[in-house]
């Protein structure tokens, strides 16, 4: 069974730093492309940033710069490190697998709330 | 980037009643559009893939169709567990992912 495990989330201030992970058990994470996708409160989906199997990274104009995604093969493990934080990156994230172009498996999700 | 519009941004029927959701994108993404369902506290699940596949368990209830930018979601009878928040997301020219607006569909 697939499934993707969220944790990290919490309160920081504004410029502060949070890594996420996302623990993947049922597949494999350095095999298949790894998302994360975020919510605002009481607002839509955002895609976030995408790690290709091959390791290429891709991100959100929102973020670029500030987040980094990466993986833990040994771990199968996926992160979001999250630098210089703002109040508009206050949502839930949600790591997420890419499958033939669509995100079909998702985690529970990890609020992170920026505010002082 | 590609934009994709939902309409309306809410939908109030009655359980049994049938719901149209519609979803346009700023330029062709041919059939490559998801219908994804949200409900509260939960993390979206897929239900449409390729604009009219329908994802594994997912009830014959949904349907999508169209292609190249104009796209719609039906539920031919609303069950009460079909009340929830819906979204369309393209993959025709990714990344970035994007993903509509959302339409909420509630209870009347």
């Amino acid at each position: 069974e697939v499934q993707l495990v969220e944790s990290g989330g919490g309160l920081v201030q504004p410029g502060g730093s949070l890594r996420l992970s996302c623990a993947a058990s049922g597949f494999t994470v350095s095999s298949n492309y790894m998302n994360w996708v975020r919510q605002a409160p009481g607002k839509g989906l955002e895609w976030v940033s995408l790690l290709y199997a091959g390791g290429s990274t891709y991100y959100a104009d929102s973020v670029k710069g500030r987040f980094t995604i990466s993986r833990d093969n040994s771990k199968n493990t996926l992160y979001l490190q999250m630098n210089s934080l703002r109040a508009e990156d206050t949502a839930v994230y949600y790591c997420a697998r890419l499958t033939s172009g669509y995100l079909r498996d998702w985690g529970q999700g990890t609020l992170v709330t920026v505010s002082s | 980037e590609i934009v994709l519009t939902q309409s309306p941004a809410t939908l109030s029927l009655s359980p049994g009643e049938r719901a149209t959701l519609s979803c346009r994108a700023s330029q062709t993404v041919s059939n490559y559009l998801a219908w994804y369902q949200q409900k509260p506290g939960q993390a979206p699940r897929l239900l449409i893939y390729d604009a009219s596949d329908r994802a594994t368990g997912i009830p014959a209830r949904f349907s999508g169709s169209g292609s190249g930018t104009d796209f719609t979601l039906t539920i031919s009878s609303l069950e009460p567990e079909d009340f929830a928040v819906y979204y369309c997301q393209q993959r025709s020219n990714w990344p970035p992912l994007t993903f509509g607006g959302g339409t909420k569909v509630e209870i009347k």
